[in-house]
Formats: C-alpha cells, sequence, structure tokens
C-alpha cells in the first residue's frame, strides 16, 4: 500500500525564488497536515485540512505561506518568496478524521 | 512560546538496558499525549499514546507514564534494542481523536552494542 507521497525529496533554491512542495495523501484519508520540523521548535503544525477544506492555518508563519487542497489525492505548500530562515524539512501527513496520522518522508529545504 | 517540551536533545543507552525519555507540558487544557518515532529520510511514525484518565499505559517492550500534576510525561523501553536507535517525538493534544497536535523538539535515542 502506498503511504503518503511528498515531491520532491529535497529542494535547493535560491533567496526570493518561489518554491512548491507536493504531496498525495494515503488514498480515503479526509484529513491532510502540513508540519515544519526544526532542530529548535521541532514539528510545528502549519496548516490542515478536512474534507479539503482549511480548517486551522493559525500556524502559518507569514503570508508567504499558502496551502491547497484542489481535490483529496492533491495537496501543495507554496512560499513566495523563500528565504533561508525557511529552511527545514516539511512533512505532510493524512488521517482519517481524528484517527493516526500518518506521515510522509519529507521535503528537506534548503534556501540559500 | 513552546507548549511541549523535551529538554534533553539526546540520549544515549546500552543495549539490553532501560531508556527513559521525558517529556513536559505546560497547556493544563492537553488531555491525550503520545509518541511517534522518527528514523532519518523517513517521516515519523505513531508509538504509542496516553490519555490523562491513566497513569500509565503499555506496549510491549514500550511504557508510556503520565503525571498530570506535574504536567509531565516520559516513555520506557525495557529492554532497549539497536533499532530503537531513533529521534522521539513527545505530542499534546486536547482529546482523543483531536486533530490538532503539538509536538516537542524530539529526543534523538542512541542504543550501543
Amino acid at each position: 500500500d502506498a503511504g503518503v507521497i511528498q515531491s520532491p525529496r529535497h529542494e535547493v533554491t535560491e533567496m526570493g525564488q518561489e518554491v512548491t512542495l507536493r504531496c498525495k495523501p494515503i488514498s480515503g484519508h479526509n484529513s491532510l497536515f502540513w508540519y515544519r520540523q526544526t532542530m529548535m521548535r521541532g514539528l510545528e503544525l502549519l496548516i490542515y485540512f478536512n474534507n479539503n477544506v482549511p480548517i486551522d492555518d493559525s500556524g502559518m508563519p507569514e503570508d508567504r505561506f499558502s496551502a491547497k487542497m484542489p481535490n483529496a489525492s492533491f495537496s501543495t505548500l507554496k512560499i513566495q518568496p523563500s528565504e533561508p530562515r525557511d529552511s527545514a524539512v516539511y512533512f505532510c501527513a493524512s488521517s482519517l478524521g481524528g484517527d493516526t496520522q500518518y506521515f510522509g518522508p519529507g521535503t528537506r529545504l534548503t534556501v540559500l | 512560546d513552546q507548549q511541549v517540551k523535551q529538554n534533553s536533545p539526546s540520549l544515549s543507552v546500552q543495549e539490553g538496558r532501560i531508556s527513559i525519555l521525558n517529556c513536559d507540558y505546560t497547556n493544563s487544557m492537553f488531555d491525550y499525549f503520545l509518541w511517534y518515532k522518527k528514523y532519518p529520510a523517513e517521516g515519523p511514525t505513531f508509538l504509542i499514546s496516553i490519555s490523562s484518565i491513566k497513569d500509565k499505559n503499555e506496549d510491549g517492550r514500550f511504557t508510556v507514564f503520565l503525571n498530570k500534576s506535574a504536567k509531565h510525561l516520559s516513555l520506557h523501553i525495557v529492554p532497549s534494542q539497536p533499532g530503537d536507535s531513533a529521534v522521539y517525538f513527545c505530542a499534546a493534544s486536547r482529546h482523543q481523536g483531536a486533530q490538532k497536535l503539538v509536538f516537542g523538539q524530539g529526543t534523538r535515542l542512541t542504543i550501543n552494542p
């Protein structure tokens, strides 16, 4: 069974560039989460969706960050413009309602 | 403002001995707690959880203890095995089934042969 799929796995970009991270949740799951992992703060929830609708985006750090979920099988997290402090590992996770969250392998983002 | 704190960034334990990972939280509204385990280049995976109505939950070699008055929980692994080497994240939520999880910074556990 395919788990949560994220692409790209690694992204290196220059400051000021637009970055788009992609996620395909587990088929049948109706909730999707975007997290960011840093050494200092650990795993932080950025935003989550239920049935493709954003429910809580209070963790999105700034207006430079945006997330969409156009359908049940795809979501994007966009950073525009990117800054060096956005360098982190970004995880997508999915679940069936309030059940266990299943995480993807993450995207390691480096902004130079 | 870190609501869930894991104050030990790393821990090294001999194979066969007990590993104890600690976690503190500040928000008294948290009612449900989880531990996730993460290997390099993989996402975190759920390990064990505990509701605030209990003070202990056991699953094989893994036991989680909760001290609500101290706002403290710990994960015990007995006996520790080399495959347990990973980063362990503590997480908290307002109730079981709540989707919003607050994670700690993680503790890197290394089991030495």
